[in-house]
């Protein structure tokens, strides 16, 4: 059964902390999403990598940066986590080549005080 | 660019077909159409994928008119627990520059 896990179903974090989310895909899957989902606005892309290392923006990406050192894991990271950073996370992961399904985890509910 | 709109929400009742449009009125030549659904506190779940005409699957049909403009999906018979969210995708990967846009989901209410 593929699987994609994250670290967290729940996080509670100050303003100006450091806030790592952490994804973790079994698929070896090529492509690995970050996306936030707030009401109203659906899912938008904050960041994506298609490869190890390799890293592009999406359409929302100030105020967060991502890591991918290995292929099975992508971080999102909040350098310096602000209250209008308070949303669902989502992480996906999909294998190549596009397009290709999409497999989400079960996301991330992140309150920023 | 594609930009896509879907219905907010709709309703329909239980042994009903319900037909859920998204317009894509700039989608481009490489662009696929896939459907996603979510339920509460659960990440999305591929439904159905296509590029034109008709595509079915277990599930879903997928209908992409010769213009593709447009793309509708079709729940056949629909029951409580198909009550979800509905989010329409056009997947661009022109060259290495990818977009994924995705339509602000159809909430879908099936009544008994």
């Amino acid at each position: 059964d593929v699987k994609v896990t994250q670290s967290s179903r729940y996080l509670v974090k100050r303003t100006g902390e450091k806030v790592f989310l952490e994804c973790v895909q079994d698929m070896d899957h090529e492509n690995m999403f970050w996306y936030r989902q707030d009401p109203g606005l659906g899912l938008r892309l904050i960041y994506f990598s298609y490869d190890v290392k390799m890293k592009e923006k999406g359409d929302i990406p100030e105020g967060y940066s991502v890591s991918r050192e290995k292929k099975e894991r992508f971080s999102l990271i909040l350098e310096s986590a602000s209250t209008n950073q308070t949303s669902m996370y989502l992480c996906a992961s999909s294998g190549s080549p596009p397009p290709s399904e999409q497999y989400f985890g079960p996301g991330t509910r992140l309150t920023v005080t | 660019l594609a930009k896509t709109t879907q219905p907010i929400s709709m309703d329909s009742y239980e042994g009903q077909e319900v037909n859920i449009t998204c317009s894509h009125n700039n989608i481009a030549t490489n662009d696929y159409i896939t459907w996603y659904q979510q339920f509460p506190s659960q990440g999305p779940r591929f439904i159905i994928q296509g590029y034109k005409t008709k595509v079915t699957n277990e599930v879903a049909s997928l209908f992409i008119p010769a213009d593709r403009k447009s793309s509708t999906l079709s729940l056949p018979r629909v029951s409580l627990s198909d009550t979800a969210v509905y989010y329409c995708l056009v997947d661009s990967n022109a060259g290495n520059n990818r977009k994924l846009i995705w339509g602000l989901g159809t909430s879908l209410a099936v009544n008994p």
